[in-house]
């Protein structure tokens, strides 16, 4: 299973509200993650099966979707959300991860 | 509190071998599926291999398949990946991380990862 995002990269300003998406090559099902990275730390879990906010992650924070396109919302960002954000499938034992949308400061 | 620590990184020729070890603490870690996950260096996530809590099966990318090997030992709270035949592909930053939520990987959430361990494969 192939995984896309679009866009890689974004601009954005605090309190912007930002959407990233991400397309599975086959449906998926809810079998669908999303992960914040920093530079230079280790990947958090920020969605779990689609639209499912783990425990701690602000509620600004939100995923939808199923099947093969999916989505992740920002609804106001704040200045700890400049990152890299990649979804990931666990539909099958491939577990691909998408190739990161970075979300920088305008 | 819940904690995973890998060692072992370092550098190695191509076509040497490392081994990797991801210690980890505050769970029941026979409880719980793992997986290596690898970034080489400014580049996205690369999903690497999976095991099952009791070990009774594994995974691997296609990338690594034939060339690493995932264990653990349960007694010990210990995860390992035994890199053989590396190449300078294999350079990146190697994360362990916890399974949950899943059943037999589908679904696996990976909730909590290590600080990372850099192996670089250079001659």
């Amino acid at each position: 299973i192939q995984m896309t995002q679009s866009p890689s990269s974004l601009s954005a300003s605090v309190g912007d509200r930002v959407i990233i998406t991400c397309r599975a090559s086959q449906s998926i099902s809810n079998y669908l993650n999303w992960f914040q990275q920093i530079p230079g730390k280790a990947p958090k879990v920020l969605i779990y099966a689609a639209s499912n906010l783990q425990s701690g992650v602000p509620s600004r924070f939100s995923g939808s979707g199923s099947g093969t396109d999916f989505t992740l919302t920002i609804s106001s960002l704040q200045p700890e959300d400049f990152a890299t954000y990649y979804c990931q499938q666990s539909y099958t034992t491939t577990f691909t991860f998408g190739p990161g949308t970075t979300v920088d400061i305008k | 509190q819940v904690q995973l620590a890998e060692s072992g990184g370092g550098v190695a020729q191509p076509g040497r071998s490392l081994r990797l070890s991801c210690a980890a603490s505050g769970f029941t870690f026979s409880k719980n599926g793992m997986h290596w996950v690898r970034q080489a260096p400014g580049k996205g996530l690369e999903w690497v291999a999976v095991i099952w809590n009791d070990g009774s099966d594994k995974y691997y990318a296609d990338s690594v398949e034939g060339r690493f090997t995932i264990s653990r030992d349960n007694s010990k709270n210990t995860l390992y990946l035994q890199m053989n035949s590396l190449r300078a592909e294999d350079t990146a930053v190697y994360y362990c991380a916890r399974a949950v939520g899943g059943y037999k990987g589908k679904g696996d959430v990976f909730d909590v990862w290590g600080q990372g361990t850099m192996v670089t494969v250079s001659s």
